[in-house]
C-alpha cells in the first residue's frame, strides 16, 4: 500500500512540551515538506527537504525542527518556543512535480 | 511575491448544477497549477495538475483551464453531486526561486445540497 503515512491523527500536549509529528512515505520521492494550515488560511510552508541529509527553512520555520536521516521519513519537531503551536499540520512529497498528501495530524496544545 | 487568491471563498449550489471555481494569482511565472480537494479534517487529495505550457486538462467531470498570462485557473465541475461537498484549494508552483516552492490559496468550500 503506497501512500504517505502520519502518526498520530490527533495530538495533545501541554504548553512547553515539545512534540514530534512522524512522516513516513514509500513513494520513493526525494522531496518532502511541513506544511500547516489554520482555519479560513492556505497552506504555508514550515520546512522541506529535497535530499537526504538537507532540509531549508520555509516560510514560519521559527519554533520548528526537522531532520531528514532517511529518504523516507521526515520528522517534525514543534519545540516550545513556537508562540501557536495549535494546528492542523500536512505532510507532503513530490514527485514530477506533483505533490502527494498525508491524511494530517491535529496538534492541540493547552 | 506570488499571492493566490480564491473566489468565492464558499459556495453552496443544488444537486445537478454545473459550476466553477476561481482561482487568482500575481506572478505569471510559474511551473504549474495544480488543484486539491480537501474533506473536513483530512489530507489533500490532487485533482489536477496543468503544466505552464498546457490550457486545460480534463479527469471525469472535472475541467480546470489555465490562462498564465492573466494569472488565472477555473475549475469546472459537471452535474455536481453530494459527494462533491469538500474544500477546493488551488496552487501555483513557481519557477523564480531555486527550490520548487508551491504557493497555496485559502480555498473555496463548496457545499451540494441534495
Amino acid at each position: 500500500d503506497g501512500g504517505i503515512t502520519q502518526s498520530p491523527k490527533y495530538l495533545f500536549r501541554k504548553e512547553g512540551q515539545n512534540v514530534t509529528l512522524s512522516c513516513e512515505q514509500n513513494l520513493n520521492h526525494d522531496a518532502m515538506y511541513w506544511y500547516r494550515q489554520d482555519p479560513g488560511q492556505g497552506l504555508r510552508l514550515i520546512y522541506y527537504s529535497q535530499i537526504v541529509n538537507d532540509f531549508q527553512k520555509g516560510d514560519i520555520a521559527e519554533g520548528y525542527s526537522v531532520s531528514r536521516e532517511k529518504k523516507e521519513s521526515f520528522p517534525l519537531t514543534v519545540t516550545s518556543a513556537q508562540k501557536n503551536p495549535t494546528a492542523f499540520y500536512l505532510c507532503a512529497t513530490a514527485g514530477g512535480y506533483e505533490q502527494y498528501f498525508g491524511p494530517g495530524t491535529r496538534l492541540t496544545v493547552t | 511575491k506570488q499571492e493566490v487568491t480564491q473566489i468565492p471563498a464558499a459556495l453552496s449550489v443544488p444537486e445537478g448544477e454545473n459550476l466553477v471555481l476561481n482561482c487568482s494569482f500575481t506572478d505569471s511565472a510559474i511551473y504549474n497549477l495544480q488543484w486539491f480537494r480537501q474533506d473536513p479534517g483530512k489530507g489533500l487529495t490532487s485533482l489536477l495538475l496543468i503544466q505552464s505550457s498546457q490550457r486545460e486538462q480534463t479527469s471525469g467531470r472535472l475541467n480546470a483551464s489555465l490562462d498564465k498570462s492573466s494569472g488565472r485557473s477555473t475549475l469546472y465541475i459537471a452535474a455536481s453531486q453530494p459527494g462533491d461537498s469538500a474544500t477546493y484549494l488551488c496552487a501555483v508552483r513557481g519557477m523564480k526561486t531555486s527550490y520548487d516552492k508551491v504557493i497555496f490559496g485559502p480555498g473555496t468550500s463548496l457545499s451540494v445540497i441534495p
